[in-house]
């Protein structure tokens, strides 16, 4: 069975500063890998994801995720962060072979100082 | 505008009483799924429906039940047997193609249940 870990539970980083936050997975097949964002009391808001070919991939919102296979990892990233970024992020870790279904990390609580 | 509604946005239960949470979607999407979220915890799956008339037990499916009589619709019930049922449930959904990678699922903004 696919599992999903994130080892922060919250990072606070000043507006501006860059941002990396952490996932790493355990799936014995191909991983397809999704970064998702939660304002608080809202649905999740789909990032970026990854499939297959380029193992660095563009998201909305200026983020970036790369895929590592050798390090299992799969770890968001941001160059400059702005207040609005202040969210709860998943990782999660797809398999189309059981209906698609998401396995979700634990969630990173992102706090951004002024 | 396409999306995936969800009501009502907040919901009380009694003691020993059966709720139901609502999910539409009119994106034409095959597959829709149930989560359910607690404090500090990311998201379990409790069930998904693949096609109309047919859906699967997620991670932790006690005490609660679904049907999907039509493609757009998903609802959830939280029955008395679900002990602890406090905690905020997202409705997903996604295409289902035959011979796809993986399908993307989107969110809606999601119910939160309270129990008196």
């Amino acid at each position: 069975a696919q599992s999903v870990t994130q080892p922060d539970i919250h990072i606070t980083v000043s507006e501006g500063a860059s941002l990396e936050l952490r996932c790493n997975y355990s799936y014995g097949a191909t991983p397809y890998l999704f970064w998702y964002v939660q304002s608080p009391g809202q649905g999740l808001q789909l990032l970026l994801k990854y499939f297959s070919g380029d193992t660095l991939v563009q998201g909305i919102k200026g983020f970036e995720a790369e895929f590592k296979r050798s390090q299992s990892s799969f770890n968001l990233r941001k160059p400059s962060v702005h207040w609005s970024d202040a969210a709860e992020y998943f990782c999660a870790v797809g398999a189309r072979a059981a209906g698609n279904k998401l396995t979700f990390g634990g969630g990173t609580r992102v706090l951004v100082k002024p | 505008d396409g999306g995936i509604t969800q009501s009502p946005k907040y919901l009380f239960r009694k003691e020993g009483q059966n709720v139901t949470l609502s999910c539409e979607q009119n994106l034409n999407h095959d597959a829709m799924y149930w989560y359910r979220q607690d404090p500090g915890q990311g998201l379990r799956l409790i069930y998904y429906s693949q096609i109309v008339n047919d859906f699967q037990k997620g991670d932790i499916a006690e005490g609660y039940s679904v049907s999907r009589e039509k493609k757009e619709s998903f609802p959830l019930t939280v029955t008395s047997a679900q002990k602890n049922p406090t905690a905020f449930y997202l409705c997903a959904s996604s295409f289902d193609r035959a011979g796809s990678q993986q399908e993307t699922q989107y969110f809606g903004p999601g119910t939160r249940l309270l129990v008196l």
